[in-house]
C-alpha cells in the first residue's frame, strides 16, 4: 500500500458525460501528479500540482482540468468524454516534486461507452 | 526536452536466471534522478530502484541493481535470480533536479518463465 488513495476504483459512463476522479496523497506529500495510461501503453503525464498550485502541465486536453485543494487532495475533471478517453488514470504524490520518487495510487479505470 | 527510451518492448527470462533491461535518456542537465518502476498485472505502479546522477556508485536493492553510465546516458536494470513474481511491465523514468515533470519510457514487458 503506497498510502495514496484514489476513488472511484472503476467508473463506467457514456460519451459526452463529465466525471470527477479524486486523489488523496500520502501524508506529508505536497505534490500530486496525474497520469493517463491507455491500454497497453505507457504513462502520459497530464498535470502536476504543488501545495495547491499548478506547477507543470503535460499532454492534458482542454476538456480535462484539475485542482488541488487546501487539504492537498486533488481532483481531475474530465468532460465531454469520448471513447478514446477510456483509460487507467493514476494519481501519484511526492514530497516536493523535485527528486523524490513518486508513490502511485491504485488508479481509476474509466470506461466510456 | 528530456526523453526516455526503452528499446526492448518485450523480454523473457527463465526462472532463477539474470536479465537486463535497457534504458537510455537524453538531457542537457547535470543533476537528475532516474527510476525504475514495476507494473505487475494488478496495474499498481511500484518503485523498484532509484539512482541519483551525482552518485557514481550504482544503486542496488536486493536482487535488483542498475548499471548507470552517465556519459552514455544509459540506465539499465539487472534482475538477478528472476522469480515468477517479477513478471511485469517495467518503466524507466527521469526527473531533473530543476524540473517538475517525470518522463517515463514506453516500458518493457518482462515474462519470467518457470
Amino acid at each position: 500500500d503506497s498510502g495514496v488513495t484514489q476513488t472511484p476504483k472503476h467508473l463506467i459512463t457514456a460519451t459526452g458525460q463529465r466525471v470527477t476522479l479524486r486523489c488523496s496523497p500520502r501524508s506529508g506529500d505536497l505534490s500530486v501528479y496525474w497520469y493517463q495510461q491507455s491500454l497497453d501503453q505507457g504513462l502520459q503525464f497530464l498535470i502536476q500540482y504543488y501545495n495547491g498550485e499548478e506547477r507543470a502541465k503535460g499532454n492534458i486536453l482542454e476538456r480535462f482540468s484539475a485542482q488541488q485543494f487546501p487539504d492537498l487532495h486533488s481532483e481531475l475533471n474530465l468532460s465531454s468524454l469520448e471513447l478514446g478517453d477510456s483509460a487507467l488514470y493514476f494519481c501519484a504524490s511526492s514530497v516536493n516534486g523535485a527528486y523524490n520518487e513518486q508513490f502511485f495510487g491504485p488508479g481509476t479505470r474509466l470506461t466510456v461507452l | 526536452a528530456q526523453t526516455v527510451t526503452q528499446s526492448q518492448p518485450e523480454m523473457s527470462v527463465q526462472e532463477a536466471e539474470t536479465v537486463t533491461l535497457s534504458c537510455t535518456y537524453d538531457t542537457s542537465e547535470n543533476n537528475y534522478y532516474l527510476f525504475w518502476y514495476k507494473q505487475p498485472p494488478s496495474r499498481q505502479m511500484i518503485l523498484v530502484i532509484r539512482q541519483e546522477a551525482y552518485k557514481q556508485q550504482n544503486a542496488t536493492e536486493n536482487r535488483f541493481s542498475v548499471n548507470f553510465q552517465k556519459a552514455a546516458k544509459s540506465f539499465s536494470l539487472k534482475i538477478s535470480d528472476s522469480q515468477l513474481g517479477d513478471t511485469a511491465m517495467y518503466f524507466c523514468a527521469f526527473n531533473s533536479n530543476t524540473g517538475n515533470q517525470f518522463y517515463f519510457g514506453t516500458g518493457t514487458s518482462l515474462t519470467v518463465i518457470p
